[in-house]
């Protein structure tokens, strides 16, 4: 079974720094899926970032980005700028990917303050 | 233009009712999903069905039946509810396999259920 560890249960940073928010995952399967989703105190699950295992790349979505470390188990987010908007939950995901859709797998998540 | 939306988004009922959440997607994709979100915040999979067809029931109380009466709907039902129902359930959907983006999970707003 796959696991998901976000081992920073808070975090604060302050507007227009840079934050990281660590992620490590456990798995044996070698097909799969990352994902950083956020949830602001509206509640809704807002799609960050994802990031295929088989492309070595980091993926980058305009001041959010990841540092994938495969052999490492480790998927970081890392926010540029911060802005008050980022202050949410983040949470790490892991997708196995078995000739179809399979459920996420989440972390237990990052409360993230951006503090003015 | 919501992608996908639950209805209700706030649930309040006694224990021991019964009560149904409801679940559509108008982005045409072929698997749709229920998570739970526990007091901690704490996400996972309950179910996933697949052009209406089940294919993922994690270990859930009988008491929860989900229900597909077409691909852009998935709706639960809940049975004989206790207060450790308590909780928000979020329904998700994305596209089958074989096709671009299809790892991506969408979610819905969430519904709020308290039991008293």
């Amino acid at each position: 079974a796959q696991t998901v560890t976000q081992s920073q249960p808070e975090m604060s940073v302050q507007e227009a720094e840079t934050v990281t928010l660590s992620c490590t995952y456990d798995t044996s399967e070698n097909n799969y899926y990352l994902f950083w989703y956020k949830q602001p105190p509206s509640r809704q699950m807002i799609l960050v970032i994802r990031q295929e295992a088989y492309k070595q790349q980091n993926a980058t979505e305009n001041r959010f980005s990841v540092n994938f470390q495969k052999a490492a188990k480790s998927f970081s987010l890392k926010i540029s700028d911060s802005q008050l908007g980022d202050t949410a939950m983040y949470f790490c995901a892991f997708m196995f990917w078995n000739s179809g859709n399979t459920p996420l797998v989440f972390g237990k998540g990052t409360r993230l303050s951006v503090i003015a | 233009d919501t992608a996908v939306s639950q209805t209700p988004k706030y649930l309040v009922t006694q224990m021991g009712n019964d009560k149904s959440i409801k679940c559509e997607q108008n982005l045409g994709h072929d698997t749709m999903y229920w998570y739970k979100q526990d007091s901690k915040k704490f996400l996972k999979i309950m179910f996933s069905y697949n052009n209406k067809e089940l294919i993922i029931n994690e270990t859930v109380p009988n008491r929860f039946s989900p229900k597909s009466p077409d691909k852009a709907h998935l709706n639960l039902h809940i049975n004989s509810l206790e207060l450790g129902d308590s909780a928000v359930y979020f329904c998700a959907s994305s596209q089958g396999p074989d096709r671009e983006y299809s790892d991506t999970q969408y979610f819905g707003p969430g519904t709020r259920l308290t039991v008293l």
